[in-house]
């Protein structure tokens, strides 16, 4: 079955602090997303990556970095959390390059910037 | 901006009633739209999708209605169980234009037993 595991499920930080959300997918999946959830707002494209060592920028990318340096594995990085990026953080794989297969989103990280 | 409007927010209907969430779009170029659900303290899942050179598309008790000249699109749940109680999300995608979907604001059902 489908996997995308994301590594905490909370997490509480404080401003100021560099912050790695960490998301593993065991589909050898080609494409990986980073959304942030919000009320009334949905999910919006933070980064995404069609490849190793490849990053695109989504929708809300300011503040964010990425890495992925293993197919498996795709890292959201907060180079200086602030209170304005508290929110639920979902990470998506999805196979090959046809759009229109689905996007397979692990259980979320809940982000608190204190 | 956000460029799928979705309504309402929040919807409670009676088990065996009909739900209906709305979606609405802009972007003439999107050609593809699925519907995400989202059980509380899961990932959102792929529920049913639609391309526009449909109408309608029934998958059980769950039917996308598809209206291209209004540029609207609508989730039906027949039915309503209980166990349908979750966050519905519609999105649409360019297919020329990568693989960034673009996610409506979301609607909360709940179904009352």
């Amino acid at each position: 079955d489908v996997k995308v595991t994301q590594s905490s499920r909370y997490l509480v930080k404080r401003t100021g602090e560099k912050v790695f959300l960490e998301c593993v997918q065991d589909m050898d999946h080609e494409n990986m997303f980073w959304y942030r959830q919000d009320p009334g707002l949905g999910l919006r494209l933070i980064y995404f990556s069609y490849d190793v060592k490849m990053k695109e920028k989504g929708d809300i990318p300011e503040g964010y970095s990425v890495s992925r340096e293993k197919k498996e594995r795709f890292s959201l990085i907060l180079e200086s959390a602030s209170t304005n990026q508290t929110s639920m953080y979902l990470c998506a794989g999805q196979t090959g390059r046809n759009s229109n297969q689905p996007q397979h989103f692990g259980d979320g990280t809940r982000l608190s910037i204190l | 901006q956000q460029q799928v409007k979705q309504s309402p927010q929040s919807l409670i209907v009676q088990k065996g009633g009909i739900s209906i969430i709305n979606c609405a779009y802009e972007n003439t170029a999107f050609d593809y739209f699925p519907w995400y659900q989202q059980f509380p303290g899961k990932g959102p899942a792929l529920l049913i999708a639609i391309r526009p050179d449909v109408s309608e598309k029934k998958e059980g008790r769950f039917t996308i209605s598809f209206n291209k000249s209004a540029k609207q699109f609508s989730l039906h749940i027949m039915d309503s169980q209980p166990g349908d109680s979750a966050t519905y999300f519609c999105a649409a995608l360019n297919n020329n234009a990568g693989n960034m979907l673009t996610f409506g604001g979301g609607t909360r059902l709940m179904v009352k037993p």
